[in-house]
């Protein structure tokens, strides 16, 4: 099975701020096999990233994904009020098919 | 509009099962799978498995297996996920989820609002 290890656990920064989360993986994932979700407090996780870099209909292009084999990244390039919020990343493996969540980055206000 | 609508927050004692619903609307409901993800409170995301509304075919986490179910009815576009021997710690909201693919591979790209399963005696 392989493990997504997220970093950091906890993002503290202000509006208009770059941030940039990690998700490395203890095995290659193929890149087409690699998405991120958002997740707001009492709401369903929203797909952002799929493809480790293409964006989901409708997210503003201050997302944006990258990398390959085990590291990626999500960042957001100047941070709005509505973007903090939890931030998940997914591989799906398909021998047997599986899929795994890292286990989150909390992007909180500074 | 595409969506997908679960079935109410459930209360069961410990050893029950629950049985939690989820009704497509929008697309062609045999089109794309659908999965199943848990979250107990203040945690992570937690896979579950998946069923293939057309096949009916279903894969489940090992963790899961022996005690979860998919179903399916696709003459009201609605897929089921049964969960029994309850414990406490499949205390969670459990989400079904769409799975799209093409270019770009598989991908949640539509979520239900979650159903709440507390388990407690």
């Amino acid at each position: 099975e392989i493990v997504l290890t997220q970093s950091p656990g906890t993002l503290s920064l202000s509006p208009g701020e770059r941030a940039t989360l990690s998700c490395r993986a203890s095995q290659s994932v193929s890149s087409s096999y690699l998405a991120w979700y958002q997740q707001k407090p009492g709401q369903a996780p929203r797909l952002l990233i799929y493809g480790a870099s293409s964006r989901a209909t409708g997210i503003p292009d201050r997302f944006s994904g990258s990398g390959s084999g085990t590291d990626f990244t999500l960042t957001i390039s100047r941070l709005e009020p509505e973007d903090f919020a939890v931030y998940y990343c997914q591989q799906y493996g398909s021998s047997p098919p599986e899929y795994t969540f890292g286990q989150g980055t909390k992007l909180e206000i500074k | 509009q595409v969506q997908l609508v679960q079935s109410g927050a459930e209360v069961k004692k410990p050893g029950a099962s629950v049985k939690v619903s989820c009704k497509a609307s929008g697309y062609t409901f045999t089109g794309y799978y659908m999965h199943w993800v848990r979250q107990a409170p203040g945690q992570g995301l937690e896979w579950m498995g998946r069923i293939n509304p057309n096949s009916g075919g279903t894969n489940y986490a090992q963790k899961f297996q022996g005690r979860v179910t998919m179903t399916r009815d696709t003459s009201i576009s609605t897929a089921y996920m049964e969960l029994s021997r309850l414990r406490s710690d499949d205390t969670a909201v459990y989400y079904c989820a769409r799975v799209g693919g093409g270019p770009g591979g598989p991908r949640m790209d539509v979520w239900g609002k979650g159903t709440t399963v507390t388990v407690s005696s």
